[in-house]
């Protein structure tokens, strides 16, 4: 079974603090997927990358940045945390294309205080 | 622009049929997905859609409809731990496998 980790299930972070979320999968999968869970708004996406160092703005990359130096881990990072940043945050990957469409991580729960 | 619309709520007795609804509005489609979410856990993939149709798959069916943009999800036989979120989603056609999800409903099923 593919299996997508995700370093941490809960943060708490300062406002101000660079924060790091990490994600690794360990199924030689192409694309990888950062989104963020807000009640009522759903998933909505950060940024994904297609390739070692590859990456694009999903919907709402405002305050975050990612990086991808090897295939199997996608990190997001929070530049300067601020307390409208608190949300579940999910990792995803998957090949190029499946009909299953996603494999998620059990998410990090980030609280900014 | 992207939309995609589920209710935000319901509520079933155990032993029912409930139908979810989606409908979507994107600038491209690759195909359809319905997730079930568990609270504090992550989505787990129920089924695909990419033609005109119903999928059935056990206890879970679900049916698209392209030229209308409309999806849903048919539960049978509904079991207390079908209290569930479940999430529709959509795959663009931009390739990347990248998908958009709308709200989610939230299932409660009562005994």
């Amino acid at each position: 079974d593919v299996k997508v980790t995700q370093s941490s299930r809960y943060l708490v972070k300062r406002t101000g603090e660079k924060v790091f979320l990490e994600c690794v999968q360990d199924m030689d999968h192409e694309n990888m997927f950062w989104y963020r869970q807000d009640p009522g708004l759903g998933l909505r996406l950060i940024y994904f990358s297609y390739d070692v160092k590859m990456k694009e703005k999903g919907d709402i990359p405002e305050g975050y940045s990612v990086s991808r130096e090897k295939k199997e881990r996608f990190s997001l990072i929070l530049e300067s945390a601020s307390t409208n940043q608190t949300s579940m945050y999910l990792c995803a990957s998957s090949p190029q294309t499946a009909n299953y469409g996603y494999t998620f991580g059990s998410g990090t729960r980030l609280t900014v205080v | 622009g992207q939309n995609i619309d589920q209710p935000t709520e319901m509520t079933a007795t155990e032993g029912a049929i409930v139908q979810i609804n989606c409908t979507y509005q994107t600038s491209g489609f690759n195909g359809l997905f319905w997730y079930q979410q568990h609270a504090g856990e992550a989505p787990t993939f129920l089924s695909y859609n990419v033609l005109d149709g119903l999928e059935e798959k056990g206890r879970f069916s679900s049916f698209l409809s392209r030229s209308k943009g409309y999806s849903y999800l048919l539960l049978k036989e509904l079991q207390m731990k079908d209290s569930a979120s479940y999430l529709c989603a959509v795959r663009d056609q931009g390739g990347y496998n990248k998908l958009i999800f709308g709200a989610g409903t939230r299932l409660a099923v009562h005994p």
